[in-house]
């Protein structure tokens, strides 16, 4: 069976203060894998869409990376507005991109 | 990116009662669109795909018929909960893709049933 797990569960940095975010999944023939971010009472926003290992990208502070068994969100030099929850997911199936399946997130709090 | 749109953004409802929730894409046409479900603390869980033009399909637990789905044209798709229960309060989300591999997703209906 298809899982992704997040970790950690949650995360407090001081602004300035660089981290990872780690999201491991045991899909076989993974096709894509996406980074999404969630503010409270919110729908999830998207942020990044990672295809094959090696593959990196990169927008203001947030840096996602993926490997063979796992893809990494780098937080650098967090501000109080990154404060959110990410969520990891992957497409479930092979007939659609939009069947997804979450990870439980991390829980990212930045204090000034 | 794409806007994704849900109305209403929050609800509350009596125990028995139905609720039809909006999801539309403003922006972009969606032939396909989903509904996820977030209890508290939760992540999202994918219900049901909603198809323009042909039935809705439901993932494995998810009661069809009590969770009513039309995709009334490319850019709407409703969300009727049947005789709503206390357990049905949750968070319903919307998303759809607007021509790439990523979905966009609504704001979000918050609904509580008493």
């Amino acid at each position: 069976e298809d899982q992704v797990t997040q970790s950690p569960e949650a995360l407090r940095l001081q602004e300035g203060e660089s981290s990872s975010l780690n999201c491991s999944y045991t899909v076989s023939g993974l096709r894509g894998l996406f980074w999404y971010r969630q503010d409270p009472g919110k729908g999830p926003e998207f942020l990044f869409t990672l295809y094959s290992a090696g593959e990196e990208k990169e927008k203001e502070r947030l840096k996602a990376t993926l490997t063979k068994k796992e893809s990494f969100l780098h937080i650098t030099a967090p501000k109080p507005e990154d404060s959110a929850t990410y969520l990891c997911a992957v497409p479930g199936t092979t007939d659609s991109w939009g069947k997804l399946q979450f990870g439980a997130g991390t829980q990212v709090v930045v204090t000034p | 990116g794409a806007v994704v749109s849900q109305h209403p953004s929050r609800v509350i409802c009596k125990s028995g009662t139905s609720v039809k929730i909006e999801c539309r894409s403003l922006d972009f046409q969606a032939t396909t669109m989903f509904w996820y479900r977030q209890f508290p603390k939760q992540s999202l869980m994918l219900m049901a795909t909603s198809n323009e033009g042909s039935k809705a399909t439901y993932e494995q637990g998810v009661e069809k018929d009590k969770f009513l789905i039309n995709h009334a044209s490319l850019t709407l798709s409703t969300l009727t909960v049947t005789s709503a229960h206390p357990e049905d309060s949750s968070f319903y989300i919307c998303s759809a893709p607007s021509g790439g591999d990523e979905q966009y997703f609504g704001p979000g209906t918050r609904l509580t049933v008493t």
